[in-house]
């Protein structure tokens, strides 16, 4: 199974800072990995697919970047309305699997 | 509008059956792979299964392989995730999702929560 693994677990930022988050493969996922974002009680959303693909209606604020075993997701400016957790999903192979996600916290 | 409504969740004790159920609307179901995605309390996110198109293959995360099943009716919509010999660890809330190879998990449910207590 592909191992998934996101840093930092949580972060603390404020509104308008760059924001990044790395997630690591435990093998080549060429460029199959999306991003999520969850809010509390609410269904994830697709953020990211492929990699770098901005998902419909995504804010262009939010980008990402990697290929093989090193992927970032990043928030140019942060802004209220982030404050959630992220996670990284590979779809190179089942069993799919999940990071444990990243929570973005108001510092 | 793209729309997936999760039903069929709640308390049942360990070692019970629970029927999940999806009900899609918005697209061309039968065009699409399916899954079902879940999420203990205050965990992370875990893939459980995908469901092709036609209902001709099927995955499963070991942890549920050989007492959950997945299934569907292109005919009614619906996407189905059968729960046997539910234990304490399957607590979650349970997600259905619209998959593609392309873009992944691209459209969610509201989630149905399955509580396994006694």
């Amino acid at each position: 199974d592909i191992q998934m693994t996101q840093s930092p677990s949580t972060l603390s930022a404020s509104v308008g800072d760059r924001v990044t988050i790395t997630c690591r493969a435990s093998q080549s996922i060429s460029g199959w990995l999306a991003w999520y974002q969850q809010k509390p009680g609410k269904a994830p959303q697709v953020l990211i697919y492929k990699a770098s693909r901005l998902g419909t209606g995504v804010p262009s604020r939010f980008s990402g970047s990697g290929s093989g075993t090193e992927f970032t997701l990043t928030i140019s400016s942060l802004q209220p309305d982030d404050f959630a957790s992220y996670y990284c999903q590979q779809y190179i192979s089942y069993p799919l699997t999940i990071g444990g996600g990243t929570k973005v916290e108001i510092k | 509008e793209v729309q997936l409504v999760e039903s069929g969740g709640g308390l049942v004790q360990p070692g019970g059956s629970l029927r999940l159920s999806c009900a899609a609307s918005g697209f061309t179901f039968s065009s699409y792979w399916m899954s079902w995605v879940r999420q203990a309390p205050g965990k992370g996110l875990e893939w459980v299964a995908n469901i092709k198109e036609d209902g001709s293959q099927k995955f499963y995360v070991d942890s549920v392989k050989g007492r959950f099943t997945v299934s569907r009716d292109n005919a009614k919509n619906s996407l189905y995730l059968q729960m046997n010999s539910l234990r304490a660890e399957d607590t979650a809330v349970y997600y259905c999702a619209r998959y593609s190879g392309d873009d992944s998990f691209q459209y969610w449910g509201q989630g149905t929560l399955v509580t396994v207590s006694s």
